[in-house]
């Protein structure tokens, strides 16, 4: 049982440019999160879904998009890099919300 | 301000000890409280999960909160070496779930 698989582990990027971090989860969990993580704070919500097809802003959504066309996966995409995006970046599912997450081992990326 | 308030530490204690670590947090909406453990450049995974007020217990941990000060506690007896990690406070409620900025602790043998 995998849980929650991030790709790719480590990316660096150029100022402007675009990617997309992939997300999969085979524990059938509705619910599905993007963080970062910076030092000193902590965990932010970036985008958020509660089922397939649907997305929601979290607390620092600027800058990027999201899309959750299979229940299984949630994508994040970065249409024009900046240096402020460096940073870890997780994955995390739910069932309920309430019962707590599942994280993913993260995406660090670098924006150069 | 922000929502969840965590002392990052470090913390440091030798093994066996007793510890105590501690959030607070300011809206009262919330109604659910977790303890995330995370090891060095790994995701953070759940301890523990309370609903509202009251302890609960978990082998060598136990989790506390109370309501009327909006203050969340985890308490890990006989700490051992591999209980080294940052652990992190949340609070949840419809879908926001918000974080401390975690606590890094060190259990030396």
């Amino acid at each position: 049982n995998a849980g929650v698989t991030q790709t790719p582990k480590f990316r660096v990027l150029k100022t402007g440019q675009s990617m997309t971090l992939l997300c999969a989860q085979d524990m059938n969990h509705e619910y599905m999160y993007w963080y970062r993580q910076d030092p000193g704070m902590g965990l932010r919500l970036i985008h958020y879904s509660v089922g397939e097809g649907t997305t929601a802003k979290g607390e620092v959504p600027d800058g990027y998009n999201v899309s959750r066309l299979k229940k299984q996966n949630f994508l994040l995409g970065l249409e024009s890099a900046a240096p402020s995006q460096t940073s870890v970046y997780f994955c995390a599912s739910s069932y309920w919300g309430t019962d707590g997450y599942t994280f993913g081992s993260g995406t660090r990326l670098t924006v150069v | 301000q922000k929502e969840v308030e965590q002392d990052p530490g470090p913390l440091s204690v030798p093994e066996g000890a007793i510890v105590s670590l501690n959030c607070t947090y300011s809206n009262s909406a919330f109604q659910y409280f977790m303890w995330y453990r995370q090891y060095s450049r790994k995701g953070p995974e759940l301890l523990m999960y309370t609903y509202s007020s009251g302890n609960k217990e978990d082998g060598r941990f136990t989790a506390q909160v109370d309501k009327s000060s909006k203050y969340i506690s985890l308490f890990i007896r006989d700490s051992q070496p591999s209980d080294s990690a940052t652990y992190l406070c949340a609070t949840y409620n419809n879908n926001d779930m918000r974080f401390g900025a975690g606590t890094r602790l060190t259990v030396k043998p």
